[in-house]
């Protein structure tokens, strides 16, 4: 079962904007990470935030984490047309240890250039 | 490196042919070792992993089948494939083995189609 739920499902907009997604889940965890994954594709890690973390920045990446609400959200600040992408948040499970990451269903971005 | 290498990276087969799709690794020994579908436009449904050699956690009942007869290789089997199996096959590694997951590096993947 999907242990993450990605929202919006789809997201377009304007070069330069900022493009936020949000990402909930279900069971209590360690850590929560993001992937990108263009058309075809393999994912490639973004960022990773730790259970007892808030907030974590990487170069035009914002991720925040909310433990109480069991939900996490990915801001792309100025966007680019090489943005566009699916993007994926992925959590471990704590109840069952660290072994494997479960995925959510994704939001696919697209930048209009 | 961290480079994962998938084969064959698209394939069609009849429904009822076997299958196997092979996944080689580099880099730190002992990876924890995933193999995940994605079918079109949804998200990774986690298939199997692979904390050492000889061990398989299978994480949902169905047509598919994983071996680890190495450190750094992780087979994904079929015997008889059905319709359901088409999809987009991803293998994973960790940096390293253990309890800790990290990040993820993935392969380009391998696409199925069953006719």
């Amino acid at each position: 079962s999907q242990q993450g739920e990605e929202d919006p499902q789809a997201l377009s907009i304007q070069e330069g904007e900022n493009a936020t997604m949000n990402c909930s889940y279900k069971t209590s965890i360690n850590n929560l990470q993001w992937y990108r994954q263009n058309s075809g594709r393999g994912l490639v890690h973004l960022i990773l935030i730790r259970s007892n973390e808030r907030e974590k920045h990487s170069g035009r990446l914002r991720v925040t984490l909310d433990t109480s609400k069991k939900s996490s959200s990915l801001l792309i600040t100025a966007s680019r047309a090489a943005d566009t992408a699916s993007y994926f948040c992925a959590t471990d499970g704590l109840i069952f240890g660290n072994e494997k990451l479960t995925f959510g269903t994704g939001t696919r971005l697209t930048i209009i250039p | 490196s961290q480079t994962i290498h998938q084969w064959p990276a698209t394939l069609v087969q009849p429904v009822g042919s076997p299958l196997s799709l092979e996944c080689t690794v580099e880099g730190t020994s002992n990876p924890n070792l995933y193999w995940y579908r994605q079918a079109a436009g949804r998200g990774l449904q986690l298939l199997f992993y692979s904390v050492g050699i000889g061990q398989i956690s299978s994480e949902v009942p169905q047509n598919l089948s994983a071996s680890r007869p190495q450190d750094r290789q992780f087979i994904l089997s079929s015997k008889k494939l059905l319709l359901s199996d088409s999809g987009f096959y991803l293998c994973a590694r960790t940096r390293t083995g253990g309890t800790s997951t990290g990040e993820l590096f993935f392969g380009e993947g391998s696409r199925l189609t069953v006719l």
